[in-house]
């Protein structure tokens, strides 16, 4: 395989359930991304890996939780989403600095 | 606080015309980039532009940047069908843990 590959494609969840996004990217980047995408937002960064050390980001709530084991793989955990969270989550990454994103097909979630 | 505006926000144009997206941001950065998105697909990179003066092309894309007025400019000769799409502009703060995107602009291009 090669790019950034997300996984699901699709999620339909209740507001209690806990669920997890999956990202991997295979062009041997070192930095990873989570981003939101909504209707009525522009792309809004919600976490950054660099060399698999997060970066916080205080605006995103809680109920986000990332996780990043290795350089290759990044997680986005969910639990108790409101409805408000549905959007289009979308995974990135880049080499270093250089500052080009890379995008998966992302994973369009709904919150019920 | 860095903001990126991009204008418009929607074109509708013919095919064979030609025009420009706008994209400003309000503070210093000299890394700024553009990128596609086509209806229910992820964001596809289509240039970057690194220093003041930058100009690329591929295509009937232009691309072009002037970190003096803090103004990048993407230029569509002779439109064609295939480059309806929304086309987003995206600012490197200095930090490179920010990247700001501009809310977009919905290209449609019509026979």
């Amino acid at each position: 395989e090669t790019g950034v590959t997300q996984t699901p494609r699709h999620l339909v969840m209740g507001m209690t359930n806990k669920k997890s996004l999956k990202c991997e990217q295979h062009l041997g980047h070192n930095a990873m991304y989570w981003y939101k995408q909504s209707a009525k937002k522009p792309l809004e960064l919600m976490f950054v890996y660099s060399l698999e050390e997060r970066v916080e980001n205080n605006s995103v709530p809680s109920r986000f939780s990332p996780e990043c084991p290795n350089s290759s793989h990044l997680f986005l955990h969910l639990h108790t989403l409101q409805p408000e969270d549905s959007a289009l989550y979308l995974c990135a990454s880049s080499q270093g600095w250089a500052g080009e994103l890379f995008f998966g097909e992302g994973s369009r979630l709904t919150v019920l | 606080e860095l903001k990126v505006e991009q204008n418009p926000l929607f074109l509708s144009m013919q095919e064979g015309k030609n025009y420009t997206i706008y994209c400003n941001y309000s503070t210093t950065s000299d890394r700024l980039y553009w990128y596609r998105q086509d209806p229910g697909k992820s964001l596809e990179s289509l240039f970057v532009l690194l220093s003041n003066g930058a100009v690329k092309q591929e295509g009937r894309l232009m691309a072009s940047l002037d970190t003096k007025a803090r103004l990048s400019t993407l230029h569509i000769t002779a439109a064609v069908h295939d480059l309806s799409a929304t086309y987003f502009c995206a600012v490197d703060t200095y930090n490179n843990n920010d990247m700001r995107f501009g809310a977009g602009t919905r290209l449609t291009v019509k026979p």
